[in-house]
């Protein structure tokens, strides 16, 4: 089954304590994307890949980083977790063959840092 | 800053009857449009995209494109109440940064 897989599903924390949420998905995507979804801000894009080893900012990147050494995964990384970054996390790929742009999300990560 | 704009809802409308979901964007160089449709609890899925101006018909589902006026709009015919989601609204300029609606609630009342 064509899929994007996150873990884990939930996620507290407290502030400062390093996390990463991984994400990976096995339809052979070249783009990957991280999103944030808070309430009455919609998705706001932190950061993306449009292959192995190139990744770069997106709209909201500040505390967190990426890396991509591998096609299939994409982790998001939180160095120092603060609570404003509590949120509902999304990961998502995209063939970059073809011109529809379509994402697939993953089932999401809902983090809380206190 | 690019922003994409929603009337946040919700929108009711009964069963059977036509559902008409609005966004606006600031980006005049934006290029590929989507609505993502989202379930409580769930992750978006995509329902239409669209690119070039006019209308594109998919089912009950038609979406329409206005790039003078910087307009994208979702209609939903025969309502149904499995249609009940937030909608939200996407563009992109070059496939690689993605702008997101904040969306809209539909409820399709029985």
């Amino acid at each position: 089954e064509a899929q994007v897989t996150q873990n884990p599903r939930y996620l507290i924390t407290v502030t400062g304590k390093k996390l990463t949420v991984t994400c990976s998905q096995n339809m052979n995507h070249e783009y990957m994307s991280w999103y944030r979804q808070d309430p009455g801000l919609g998705l706001r894009q932190i950061y993306y890949s449009m292959n192995v080893e190139v990744t770069d900012k997106g709209d909201v990147p500040e505390g967190y980083k990426v890396s991509r050494k591998e096609k299939r995964n994409f982790p998001l990384i939180l160095e120092s977790p603060s609570p404003n970054q509590t949120s509902l996390y999304f990961c998502a790929s995209s063939s970059l063959q073809g011109t529809s742009g379509q994402q697939y999300f993953g089932p999401g990560t809902r983090l809380t840092v206190t | 800053q690019k922003e994409v704009e929603q009337n946040s809802g919700p929108l009711s409308v009964p069963e059977g009857a036509i559902a008409s979901l609005n966004c606006t964007y600031s980006d005049r160089g934006s290029q590929s449009f989507f609505w993502y449709r989202q379930y409580s609890g769930k992750s978006p899925e995509l329902i239409m995209f669209i690119y070039s101006n006019g209308d594109k018909e998919d089912g009950r589902f038609t979406a329409q494109l206005n790039k003078a006026s910087q307009y994208v709009s979702l209609l939903i015919r025969d309502s149904q109440p499995s249609d009940s989601a937030t909608y939200l609204c996407a563009v992109t300029y070059n496939f690689n940064k993605f702008y997101f609606g904040s969306g809209t609630k539909l409820n399709v009342k029985p």
